[in-house]
């Protein structure tokens, strides 16, 4: 089984431009969760879903948006990069929202110039 | 505020036993985790403490006492796979995760 995959692997963005960084999972886990892991800092929660057709905001979400049209799928946008969005991006799922484990995908690496 | 604090890196050596410790303030708890998380990759689930007490799964035991914020992770006859960072994660009263920067392990021969 596939898991959790995520596309791109990695991704050199201009400045000001846009880009959606894709997540799918294959588990049928209701939450899904976008988070984003700098040098020295722990994850941060960027947005979350509990369940198709809801998200919210995590700690960090400016300049970040998502959707969740359906279970499986929960892409995250940067409308606008900045340099400041430089950072590895892992999308992870869990059962729940509760207190299950979250399974992640391979990251994202993005660099913003 | 919310904080959850790990030593940065620790060295031990291969067979040997190591703990790595973790304590945190949060607003609410359901449960904290340990994910270990190889240079590069993703990090994979290692253990769930909701209860007081000592979870034994292998060579991994974690503890956790909810009185004093304070848990473990104790690492057992470490070979040189164990080599990674180790996360503590803390689910808050919104069940959010809220995640430490990770203890670097570097296991030498």
């Amino acid at each position: 089984t596939a898991g959790i995959t995520q596309a791109p692997t990695s991704q050199i963005l201009a400045a000001g431009r846009s880009m959606t960084l894709r997540c799918t999972q294959d588990m049928r886990h209701n939450a899904m969760y976008w988070y984003r892991q700098d040098l020295g800092l722990g994850l941060r929660l960027i947005h979350y879903s509990n369940t198709a057709g809801t998200t919210g905001k995590g700690e960090v979400p400016d300049g970040y948006s998502v959707s969740r049209a359906n279970t499986d799928d929960f892409p995250l946008t940067l409308a606008s990069a900045v340099p400041s969005q430089t950072s590895v991006y892992f999308c992870a799922s869990s059962d729940s929202s509760g207190g299950n484990e979250q399974f992640f995908g391979p990251g994202t690496r993005l660099t913003v110039l | 505020g919310q904080n959850i604090d790990q030593p940065t890196e620790m060295t031990a050596t291969e067979g040997a036993i190591v703990q790595i410790n973790c304590t945190y303030q949060t607003s609410g708890f359901n449960g904290l985790f340990w994910y270990q998380q190889h240079a590069g990759e993703a990090p994979t689930f290692l253990s769930y403490n909701v209860l007081d007490g000592l979870e034994e799964k292998g060579r991994f035991s974690s503890f956790l006492s909810r009185s004093k914020g304070y848990s473990y992770l104790l690492l057992k006859e470490l070979q040189m796979k164990d080599s990674a960072s180790y996360l503590c994660a803390v689910m808050d009263s919104n069940y959010q995760l809220i995640w430490g920067a990770g203890t670097k392990l570097i296991i030498k021969p």
